[in-house]
């Protein structure tokens, strides 16, 4: 079953603007993840958020984590063309590393 | 090596034969999964590997699906009788295990059943 959701399924915006993806989810979680898929094929780790943090950069991305509404989000400003990929957040439960439970992703373009 | 290597990347098959994929995980990530992911879908867990333990089978979707780990390293994922739902990319991923470890993915397995 799908853990994470994310929200919107799909965004449209100008290079240069910046872009915001939602993820949400329904158990306790020990971190939560944000992965990058390019045209199908291989998904690349973004950035990892715990449980304990609030909010975590790298370079131009800012994630934000909400446990007591068991959401998340992730801002990549000054958006560029090379940006436009599927984005997955994946939820890391408690107690467990057995798995990562991902939702259906995230489509963002961004036009040049 | 560097990275997650899968292979191969692409493969077509007639409906009805076995076709099995291959991982090879970074070296020294104890933990290894396969996912599988359907056009436009988010990614399906199958089976996680750890160290010596038993593995977690619980995503498999049907016994035509099975998977070894040989040596603590190499995975490979057996689909037997394959069918056209069976059409999707296959994910390996790997990590040093643990909770709250990166897991690092390959670029996985398009696989076409006619």
């Amino acid at each position: 079953s799908q853990q994470g959701e994310e929200d919107p399924q799909a965004l449209s915006i100008q290079e240069g603007e910046n872009a915001t993806m939602n993820c949400s989810y329904k158990t306790s979680i020990n971190n939560l993840q944000w992965y990058r898929q390019n045209s199908g094929r291989g998904l690349v780790h973004l950035i990892l958020i715990r449980s304990n943090e609030r909010e975590k950069h790298s370079g131009r991305l800012r994630v934000t984590l909400d446990t007591s509404k068991k959401s998340s989000s992730l801002l990549i400003t000054a958006s560029r063309a090379a940006d436009t990929a599927s984005y997955f957040c994946a939820t890391g439960a408690s107690g467990s590393a057995r798995q990562l439970t991902f939702g259906s992703g995230t489509q963002l373009t961004v036009l040049p | 090596g560097a990275g997650v290597s899968q292979s191969p990347s692409n493969k077509v098959t007639e409906k009805g034969k076995d076709v099995e994929l291959r991982c090879d995980p970074i070296s020294g990530h104890t933990a290894l999964y396969w996912y599988r992911q359907s056009l436009g879908q988010g990614l399906e867990f199958l089976i996680y590997f750890q160290g010596n333990s038993a593995p977690d089978k619980s995503g498999l979707p049907s016994d035509r699906f099975s998977a070894e780990r040989t040596g603590g390293s190499v995975s490979t994922l057996t689909i037997q009788r394959t069918q056209q739902e069976d059409s999707a990319v296959y994910l390996c991923a790997s990590s040093l295990g643990g909770v709250g470890n990166t897991i690092y993915f390959g670029e996985g397995s398009w696989l076409t059943v006619v």
